[in-house]
């Protein structure tokens, strides 16, 4: 089946610094990647649909110059978390959807990203 | 945006079948039913996914009423590697995007 791959799995950074994560779409082109974080204990939050070749579309409350998203091809899209702080800290997980031949859509993901910023 | 609501928690026992029953009454006429399973530290990884009757592959079965409002997934013959949470989304169409929503999920705890 389809790979969605992320990088790094996990990252440690200091208080006040950027940090990106990239999602790639190993053998598939997506036009499409979402990005979510999760809490301990929680279910996954969409923050933000990545459009290859556009802006990307964040959902409300989600700081867009906070969550830096780039998706500029068709394999590739980067998260940037900018000036991170503890609250920040949490698990980075990303999608990339491919429509199917009948109206429905198949999701894949990555194996998520542990950010703890200290 | 249809909502899904499932049981927070379940648990079984080795070599019992679950079934997981989400609801989705606001589903929309073109949205697919999908369900994802997630270990901690992963990211969720797809289980099966139908529109309308009873879809079956090599691990589970996923059973949806003729009205669409419910659907119910079907393990059997539970491992203790099946302990994981459970997710039911119902894709959501918004400006040319096909968004996922994940609801709360249901934790599945298969005992010895």
């Amino acid at each position: 089946g389809a790979v969605v791959s992320q990088h790094p799995s996990r990252v440690i950074c200091k208080s006040g610094t950027s940090v990106k994560i990239e999602c790639r779409s190993l053998d598939f082109q997506a036009t499409t990647m979402f990005w979510y974080r999760q809490f301990p204990k929680q279910s996954l939050m969409l923050m933000a649909t990545s459009n290859e070749g556009s802006k990307a579309t964040y959902e409300q409350g989600v700081e867009k110059d906070k969550f830096l998203i780039n998706h500029a091809s068709l394999t590739l899209s980067t998260l940037t978390v900018t000036s991170a702080h503890p609250e920040d800290s949490s698990f980075y997980i990303c999608s990339a959807s491919i429509p199917g031949g009948q109206g429905n859509t198949e999701a894949f993901f990555g194996q998520g990203t542990r950010l703890t910023v200290v | 945006l249809a909502k899904t609501t499932q049981p927070i928690s379940m648990d079984s026992y080795e070599g019992q079948e679950v079934n997981i029953t989400c609801s989705h009454n606001n589903i929309a006429t073109n949205d697919y039913i999908t369900w994802y399973q997630q270990f901690p530290s992963q990211g969720p990884r797809f289980i099966i996914q139908g529109y309308k009757t009873k879809v079956t592959n090599e691990v589970a079965s996923l059973f949806i009423p003729a009205d669409r409002k419910s659907s119910t997934l079907s393990l059997p013959r539970v491992s203790l590697s099946d302990t994981a949470v459970y997710y039911c989304l119902v894709g959501a169409r918004m400006d040319s995007s096909y968004k996922l929503i994940f609801g709360s999920g249901t934790r599945l705890l298969v005992r010895p």
